[in-house]
């Protein structure tokens, strides 16, 4: 089975970096996704991992140790337009490549 | 340019009549998946396709079904809608060879009457 989990909501400043976690324990593993979801829209792919170590892309990065089951995913000169709620999702190929998702964390981006 | 297309986007449908929403994409991924998402809530999912092996979720209700003709396309059935069935549905796909990524199309948002 798997189990995902993520903070459910974080708080922060405009400008500051936000750090949010996710946790997993799955029966195997074929990386790890982030996206960013606005309300009333669709998730937007924001990073994959699959091998240990830092992804970055502008103002975001994200980070993979496959021996702790463990992930971050960071926001960095946070926009009030950063508010929205973050994925994190894992893909699992014994049980035919399945992409579950943990339950979210809402980031709110204060002025 | 769209890689994954879900039409309709909004779909109004009633209680007890069947609906069906589709799925295209571009990329020629090799897995397709379909997620209910009701408000303030993860996606959650429903089925998905590896290949042509289609994965049923234990708590998915018999009155959804799935079809997937081709690479391409997925259907999505709702034989019989309830009020409860009303939410986003969200098709995504993923690719096990070489591609690191896995999108999503637009949604569907269906309201029941």
């Amino acid at each position: 089975g798997q189990n995902i989990d993520q903070p459910t909501e974080m708080t922060a400043t405009e400008g500051a970096i936000v750090q949010i976690n996710c946790t997993y324990q799955t029966s195997g593993f074929n990386g790890l996704f982030w996206y960013q979801q606005h309300a009333g829209e669709a998730p937007t792919f924001l990073s994959y991992n699959v091998l240990d170590g830092l992804e970055e892309k502008g103002r975001f990065s994200s980070f993979l140790s496959r021996s702790k089951g463990y992930s971050y995913l960071l926001l960095k000169e946070l926009q009030m337009k950063d508010s929205a709620s973050y994925l994190c999702a894992v893909r699992d190929p014994s049980d035919d490549y399945k992409l579950s998702f943990g339950a979210g964390t809402t980031v709110t981006v204060r002025a | 340019d769209a890689m994954v297309i879900q039409n309709p986007r909004y779909q109004v449908t009633q209680f007890g009549k069947p609906v069906t929403l589709s799925c295209s994409q571009t990329l020629n991924h090799n897995v397709m998946y379909w997620y209910q998402q009701k408000s303030s809530q993860a996606p959650k999912l429903l089925f998905h396709y590896y290949d042509k092996d289609f994965n049923n979720e234990a708590d998915t209700p018999d009155n959804f079904q799935s079809r997937r003709p081709n690479t391409f396309f997925c259907f999505l059935d709702i034989r019989s809608p309830g009020l409860g069935d009303a939410a986003m549905y969200l098709c995504a796909t993923s690719s096990t060879r070489g591609s690191t990524e896995a999108f999503f199309g637009q949604g569907t948002r269906l309201t029941v009457v």
